[in-house]
């Protein structure tokens, strides 16, 4: 299985904060990886796709880059919406695996 | 609009079987180039996959679960189900059932999910 490592685990910030989680992988992934936006008592909602991909109607504060095994999810400007869980995953091979989360709290 | 909704019993006794159905409405399980599937969250905790099943009805399990998970469909019903045999207290959690984003493969993400259903496991 491909495991996968996320950092920080949590942080505080601030509204207009910018705020970098990181995503390595065990093995190289090719940018197959998606992130992830999950708020409490919901489903998850996935903001990116192909490691840097927006999905339609996602605000474009959020960005993606990284190649190989490491991966960064920004957020440009930080929104009171923005506070929640963010997960990676990889779609490369079997099993799908998921990072561990971020949970993003307000300062 | 296509929605998902799982159900099932809240509570299982341990070493029993949990079989859960995900309905789905706006759209047909038997469409080519999707997929669905099952994820899972215990409280407090990340998410893990727990198996999809194709257009085609092919199978995939997360090896990590595969002798205890079995997944199958009514089609008349345009329902998705999946059972978890001998199950303990590692297997409470949420479950999700989920739409696999439209590719000719499983190897990709859910883009749509259901609400999810707790499960909880007793002694």
């Amino acid at each position: 299985d491909i495991q996968m490592t996320q950092s920080p685990s949590s942080l505080s910030a601030s509204v207009g904060d910018r705020v970098t989680i990181s995503c390595r992988t065990s093995q190289d992934i090719s940018n197959s990886l998606v992130w992830f936006q999950q708020k409490p008592g919901k489903a998850p909602k996935f903001l990116l796709f192909d490691a840097f991909r927006l999905e339609s109607g996602v605000p474009s504060r959020f960005s993606g880059s990284g190649s190989g095994t490491d991966y960064t999810l920004t957020i440009s400007g930080l929104q009171p919406e923005d506070f929640a869980t963010y997960y990676c995953q990889q779609y490369h091979s079997p099993p799908l695996t998921f990072g561990g989360g971020t949970k993003v709290e307000i300062k | 609009q296509l929605q998902l909704q799982e159900s099932g019993p809240g509570l299982v006794k341990a070493s029993e079987t949990l079989s859960l159905t995900c309905t789905v409405s706006g759209a047909s399980i038997t469409s080519s180039g999707y997929y669905w599937g099952w994820i899972r969250q215990p409280p407090g905790k990340g998410l893990e996959w727990i198996g999809s099943i194709s257009y085609r009805w092919s199978t995939y399990y997360n090896p990590s679960l595969q002798s205890r998970v079995s997944m199958s469909v009514d089609t008349s019903n345009n329902q998705i189900t999946l059972t978890v045999s001998s199950v303990t207290a590692a297997d409470t959690a949420v479950y999700y059932c989920g739409r696999h984003r439209y590719s000719s493969s499983m190897y990709n993400w859910f883009d749509h999910w259901g609400q999810g259903l707790l499960v909880t496991v007793s002694s």
